[in-house]
């Protein structure tokens, strides 16, 4: 039972390219999460996904898409990136009404 | 939107001291209020949490209060030790709306041997 998984674990981009981080979670859990946390601060909701087949936005979602390919997996795909877009990215899933297990994150640099 | 604030953004207290960060959110409809804590480096991992029926809970050296009429709530810790060392995320969520968590801007806690 792995959890939450997240590749990669780092990735550098250059401004305007693209690239999609993917999040898988073994734990049959029908909601899943996709976080990011800038240095010093709380972590900060992109998207979520209530069930396979819905995807909604949250605080944050200019400049990200996301897709649920199945119960298990969730991908947050950055189109064009920006410096602004440099961050650590966490997936997280749960039952929908409790405990939410986070996955390792990802630490991405834009430059 | 929910808002959750986070007070002290650094706490450092002598082993064996008690720790005390505090919360505070804006919407009423939130009823469910986990303590997360986060080792540098590291996913944040869940150390305690409390739903809006009950006004405490404990779980050996860590508490959680609610307030529910004051919107906030907070965490103890008892007996500090260095391990203890990390940053501490409270957040809060409705979970019958969908359990989004809106996380406060956390508390470093320096716990000095």
């Amino acid at each position: 039972n792995a959890g939450v998984t997240q590749t990669p674990k780092f990735q550098v981009l250059k401004t305007g390219q693209s690239m999609t981080l993917q999040c898988a979670q073994d734990m049959n859990h029908n909601s899943m999460y996709w976080y990011r946390q800038d240095p010093g601060m709380g972590l900060r909701l992109i998207y979520y996904s209530a069930s396979e087949g819905t995807t909604d936005k949250g605080e944050v979602p200019n400049g990200y898409n996301v897709s649920r390919l199945n119960k298990r997996e969730f991908s947050l795909r950055l189109e064009s990136a920006a410096p602004s877009q440099t961050s650590v990215y966490f997936c997280a899933s749960d039952r929908s009404t409790d405990t939410q297990y986070f996955g390792p994150g990802t630490r991405l640099t834009v430059l | 939107g929910e808002n959750v604030e986070q007070h002290p953004s650094t706490l450092s207290v002598q082993e064996g001291d008690s720790a005390v960060i505090k919360c505070t959110y804006s919407d009423s409809a939130s009823n469910y209020f986990p303590w997360y804590k986060q080792e540098l480096g590291k996913r944040p991992q869940l150390i305690i949490d409390i739903r809006s029926n009950v006004g405490e809970k404990k779980d050996q050296r860590i508490a959680v209060t609610l307030n529910k009429t004051a919107k906030h709530f907070s965490l103890h810790i008892t007996e500090t030790q260095p391990e203890d060392s990390a940053v501490y995320f409270c957040a809060a969520s409705n979970v019958n709306a969908g359990n989004m968590l809106t996380f406060g801007g956390g508390t470093r806690l320096m716990v000095k041997p």
